[in-house]
């Protein structure tokens, strides 16, 4: 099966750093994904790691470690419009996406 | 283009009763999905295709049924509504080459009764 780890909810100011860990459990693995959730909204896809490493799309960066089985999705130069929840999704062998419970972002002025 | 579309975007049910709730997408997406999503839960996987006329079972498929008889449009059928079936439920899409990268629908919220 497929399990991960994912903290819950993180307050930070305009213009700071933050970092969301994701840790996962599956029998197989082709890659480690990042959605953005807004209140009321649907997910939509931020980034993807398939192999060790950073990938950087602008103001956000995703990285992973295949062999501590753990990711992070780094939000740096946080804008208001920021706040809102963040999931890790992991595709394992059996080619499906399993979810994290998602990490709130709460971003003050 | 439209993206992912569902409907309908409210309901609510007694129950006991049925209903389908419906999935489009026009980006000629091999790969859709749906999800349901509780509070503190995260997306949990009900069903999915890989394309048409192929369906499996997700992380929580009973009390749901799905079909897949054309690329475009992968219903979801709730079989006799319960409860525990409130839920808001957001249909996916993406390539077979990009499933990763999965579209969603704006989602359906679903309140039984």
């Amino acid at each position: 099966g497929q399990s991960l780890e994912q903290p819950s909810e993180v307050t930070a100011v305009e213009g700071a750093i933050v970092q969301i860990n994701c840790t996962y459990q599956t029998s197989g693995f082709y890659g480690l994904s990042w959605y953005q959730q807004h209140d009321g909204g649907a997910p939509t896809f931020l980034s993807y790691n398939a192999l060790d490493g950073l990938e950087e799309t602008g103001r956000f960066s995703s990285f992973l470690s295949r062999s501590d089985s753990y990711g992070y999705l780094l939000l740096q130069e946080l804008q208001m419009k920021d706040s809102a929840s963040y999931f890790c999704a992991v595709r394992g062998g059996n080619n499906r996406l399993a979810f994290g419970k998602g990490n709130q972002v709460v971003v003050i002025p | 283009n439209a993206g992912v579309t569902q409907t309908p975007k409210f309901q609510v049910l007694k129950t006991g009763q049925s209903m389908t709730l419906q999935c489009a997408q026009d980006m000629n997406h091999e790969y859709m999905s749906w999800y349901r999503q509780d509070p503190g839960m995260g997306l949990r996987l009900i069903h999915y295709s890989v394309g048409a006329g192929i369906t499996d079972q997700g992380e929580v498929p009973n009390g749901y049924n799905v079909s897949r008889s054309t690329t475009e449009d992968f219903p979801l059928r709730l079989l006799s509504a319960a409860p525990s079936q409130t839920s808001v439920y957001f249909c996916a899409s993406s390539s077979d080459s990009k499933i990763d990268e999965q579209y969603f629908g704006p989602g359906t919220r679903l309140t039984v009764t």
